[in-house]
């Protein structure tokens, strides 16, 4: 699979702050997933980017993926105890597997 | 749907005991994944089946893992025998895969495993 980065590993932030976690990778990726997981939880998907470029809006929630297919960012806007979680990157390649990158730990303080 | 469903959702063993987790797909789903996750090591993909064929089990740690699936609508993962640094949460996933591009992998609630 392949890999990639995921920053930050923890994110505290006060309920309405804003949040953004970015995934990078040092090589093209074919498409990136983005899941969240809930404390003593499951990973459920969001979000499936395919396109240079592309940027898909989901509510309060933005994913972008960069132009050059190396890195992309989930952002937050306003964030809400309901956005407690770690959320995390998945790219997938050819294989058909896909291999999850390390997850940003969201705490929102209300 | 029931969505995926594993069992048991907890087991506490000893080590030296086999372990036995069980996971039964989304009805159509063609595609199942077993996935380990640690504090440690995060999410690891240890094994992923397409129509019952085992793809690719580069990520199963070593010889005491096995997994099998006999049928569309079940998979094992066995470990044999168990030790301490087997304790984790041991999820399964299926998804609908067709064509060239993955589609989303849907979870299950997760067996986590502590070996004494």
């Amino acid at each position: 699979g392949q890999q990639v980065m995921q920053i930050p590993q923890y994110q505290h932030v006060q309920e309405g702050e804003d949040f953004t976690t970015y995934c990078n990778s040092s090589t093209t990726l074919s498409n990136i997933q983005w899941y969240k997981q809930r404390p003593g939880g499951h990973p459920v998907f969001l979000i499936q980017l395919v396109k240079s470029g592309e940027v898909k809006k989901q509510k309060r929630l933005t994913f972008q993926f960069g132009e050059a297919k190396k890195n992309s960012s989930l952002h937050i806007t306003a964030t809400q105890t309901t956005d407690v979680g770690t959320y995390f990157c998945a790219p997938s390649g050819s294989a058909r597997q896909l291999t999850f990158g390390s997850g940003t730990q969201l705490t929102v303080l209300p | 749907d029931a969505g995926v469903i594993q069992s048991p959702r907890h087991e506490v063993t000893e080590m030296g005991q086999e372990v036995t987790l069980r996971c039964k797909p989304i009805s159509g789903h063609n595609s199942l994944f077993w996935y380990r996750q640690t504090m440690m090591r995060g999410l690891e993909l240890l094994i992923y089946f397409n129509n019952n064929v085992p793809i690719d089990d580069s990520g199963m740690p070593e010889d005491r893992f096995s997994a099998k699936m006999p049928n569309a609508s079940f998979s094992t993962l066995k470990i044999q025998p168990s030790e301490p640094r087997d304790s984790a949460v041991y999820f399964c996933a299926s998804s609908p895969t067709s064509g060239g591009t993955n589609e989303k992998l849907f979870f299950g609630s997760g067996t986590q495993l502590s070996v004494l």
